[in-house]
């Protein structure tokens, strides 16, 4: 079955870590490129970061740069997030999207359900 | 930086109505690069419209996208009660990608 889901949510207090997971199964993970969006409570969609499908290339949100970094594992299909100094306006629920098309320049044809990150004291 | 601005904001329709969303780029946008999502309560986005135009694997031809330059449309036709939802445009392209603010839709 072609699906993504993520992991590693949680609680965490401002200026902590985090590191969430994306794991991938029933296409080729390596030929496409990979995305982390985000939605605050009640709010819109929000891109934050895409990865190439080798891993070579990465693109961030001006909100995250500096502070969020993306990486992905093609033999084991994850994608990964690794978010440090975190913010009270970065509570949202984080997706992973698969990258139709070229990675710099596609939609997202695949979503996975998702996974609430908390910044919180 | 290209904002999208979706409007109107709620739609409140009746079942087997047509339903008309709008998305207008702040500066032109190719249609090769614009996307419409639905979101229904609870669950992640699902992708509807690619290249503006094209319908996703396993989209009713009740949805379709139209448009070009900065104004983009969706088009719902013959509303059913499971399309209840927030539906999103979405440009990409060039290392950047930008989502409108989203149109909710309320089957009554």
């Amino acid at each position: 079955e072609v699906q993504l889901l993520e992991s590693g949510g949680g609680l965490v207090q401002p200026g902590g870590s985090l590191r969430l997971s994306c794991a991938a199964s029933g296409f080729t993970f390596s030929s496409h490129g990979m995305s982390w969006v985000r939605q605050a409570p009640g709010k819109g969609l929000e891109w934050v970061s895409s990865i190439s499908g080798g891993g070579g290339n990465t693109k961030y949100a001006d909100s995250v740069k500096g502070r969020f970094t993306i990486s992905r594992d093609n033999s084991k299909y994850t994608l990964d997030v690794q978010m440090n100094s975190l913010r009270v306006e970065d509570t949202a629920i984080y997706y992973c999207a698969k990258v139709a098309g070229n990675w710099g320049a596609g939609y997202f044809d695949l979503w996975g359900r998702g996974t609430l990150v908390t910044v919180s004291s | 930086e290209i904002v999208l601005t979706q409007s109107p904001g709620t739609l409140s329709l009746s079942p087997g109505e047509g339903a008309t969303l709008s998305c207008r780029a702040s500066q032109t946008v190719s249609s090769s690069y614009l996307a419409w999502y639905q979101q229904k309560s609870g669950q992640a986005p699902r992708l509807l419209i690619y290249g503006a135009f094209s319908r996703a694997t396993g989209i009713p031809d009740r949805f379709s996208g139209s448009g070009s330059g900065t104004d983009f449309t969706l088009t719902i036709s013959r509303l059913e009660p499971e399309d209840s939802a927030v539906y999103y445009c979405q440009h990409y392209g060039n290392l950047i990608w930008t989502f409108g603010q989203g149109t909710k839709v309320e089957i009554k």
